[in-house]
């Protein structure tokens, strides 16, 4: 049990298009989910927590109008990067939890090339 | 504060031997502590946790230490196997809205 899932697990795109990333659950109701950006070799640093239905904490240094972030269902996120530019080239994983303070599930992470 | 890692320790074994990787965490109010393994090009997936009223505990084939004095955590490895190698993370929670706080990660080498 407990398994979440990403989509695409890659893409490429061109920049200056924007990206969509989905996020789910897919055998328990997630309430919370984060997303996280890593780097080559680095750490995930935590961008946004999202509880359904209410609007995402962004982490500070982290633009919410350039990562947009939908919780709108108890097994669906989704992060969409606008406007994309090569620097945002990275690998994106997201996680879920059943209850805050609860394990996180992590999904396989979703790379993103921007040209 | 939160850890940023610039480049990732490694750490190289040999077949059979123990292993052990340190993290030092950042914030003295975490009561919980997570390791995790990551493959390349995958997600993080859970190996041992422990709650900060514990100073160890122990799974197959690993072994968390939690030394809270010295804000210090290690995983132990035994008999460590060419599968095991991955980068490992522990991550500090237990703070404002369920958030993890990931360690810099250790790159386990492990020589056949």
């Amino acid at each position: 049990g407990a398994v979440v899932s990403q989509h695409p697990s890659w893409v490429i795109c061109k920049s200056g298009t924007s990206v969509k990333i989905e996020c789910r659950s897919l055998d328990f109701q997630a309430t919370t989910m984060f997303w996280y950006r890593q780097f080559p070799k680095q750490s995930l640093m935590l961008m946004a927590t999202s509880n359904e239905g209410s609007k995402a904490t962004y982490e500070q240094g982290v633009e919410k109008d350039k990562f947009l972030i939908n919780h709108a269902s108890l097994t669906l996120s989704t992060l969409t990067v606008t406007s994309a530019h090569p620097e945002d080239s990275s690998f994106y994983i997201c996680s879920a939890s059943g209850q805050v303070g609860n394990e996180q599930f992590f999904g396989p992470g979703t790379r993103l090339t921007v040209l | 504060g939160e850890s940023v890692g610039l480049h990732l320790p490694t750490l190289s074994v040999q077949e059979g031997d123990n292993s052990i990787i340190n993290c030092a965490y950042s914030n003295s109010a975490s009561d919980y502590f997570i390791w995790y393994k990551q493959e390349s090009g995958k997600g993080p997936q859970f190996i041992i946790d422990i709650r900060s009223n514990m100073d160890k505990r122990q799974g197959q084939r690993v072994t968390v230490l939690l030394n809270k004095t010295v804000k210090h955590l290690s995983l132990q490895i035994a008999a460590t196997q060419p599968g095991d190698s991955a980068v490992y993370f522990c991550a500090e929670g237990g703070n404002q809205g369920g958030k993890l706080i990931f360690g810099q990660g250790t790159e386990l080498s492990v020589k056949p």
